[in-house]
């Protein structure tokens, strides 16, 4: 069975920083493409961003609203998937998900306000 | 960067009604759409992958269309648990965006 496990959500105030990890399992995880997704009451769902395989070098993409603040990385030998996001914004305030086609985590939820 | 115009955003429908849903895109995406189904507190649900696939489990009641930038997805006679909001992604291109949803009620 194929789960994805979200952690590391919290409260965060404007311009700090935080660090979501997800644990997958029930699947061989560096076969896969893995991205991270976002969704709030405002915006609706909202792709974040995508990191590819190894034989990829590892390509990393993103969303428009958080290139440059937001960086997803991987550790294959620990099935698992990173989103380091500095410099936070109330606008990043949402339920973050953790996503391997066609299969979503639980999501944790990350609110930026002082 | 490629657009998803989704809709009705909302739906107010009875049991055993036959719904559709669309998604535009604002460029070909050559059939790359999924269609999510969404309950409240849990994370989205694949229903329909490459436009017209259905996803393992999902109900034959439930079929996607479509091709270029117009793509549906139809339900069938309406159950209770179908209730709850819809969700249309590309996957043409990063970035892989979602339309806007629809949320369908009881009536």
């Amino acid at each position: 069975e194929v789960k994805l496990e979200e952690s590391g959500g919290g409260l965060v105030q404007p311009g700090g920083s935080m660090k979501l990890s997800c644990v997958a399992s029930g699947f061989t995880f560096s076969n896969y493409w893995m991205n991270w997704v976002r969704q709030s009451p405002e915006k609706g769902l909202e792709w974040v961003a995508e990191i590819r395989l190894k034989s990829n070098n590892y390509a990393t993409h993103y969303a428009e609203s958080v290139k440059g603040r937001f960086t997803i990385s991987r550790d294959d030998s620990k099935s698992s998937v990173y989103l380091q996001m500095n410099n936070l914004r109330a606008e990043d305030t949402g339920i973050y998900y953790c996503t391997r086609d066609p299969y979503w985590g639980q999501g944790t939820t990350l609110t930026v306000s002082s | 960067d490629i657009q998803m115009t989704q809709s009705p955003a909302s739906l107010s429908v009875s049991v055993g009604e036959t719904v559709t849903i669309t998604c535009r895109a604002s460029e070909n995406i050559y059939s790359n759409l999924a269609w999510y189904q969404q309950k409240q507190g849990k994370s989205p649900q694949l229903l329909v992958y490459a436009a017209t696939n259905l996803a393992d489990g999902v109900p034959s009641r439930f079929s996607g269309s479509g091709s270029g930038t117009q793509y549906s997805l139809k339900i069938n006679s309406l159950q209770s648990e179908d209730f709850g909001s819809y969700y249309c992604q590309h996957f043409w291109g990063t970035p892989y965006t979602f339309g806007g949803g629809t949320k369908l009620e009881i009536k």
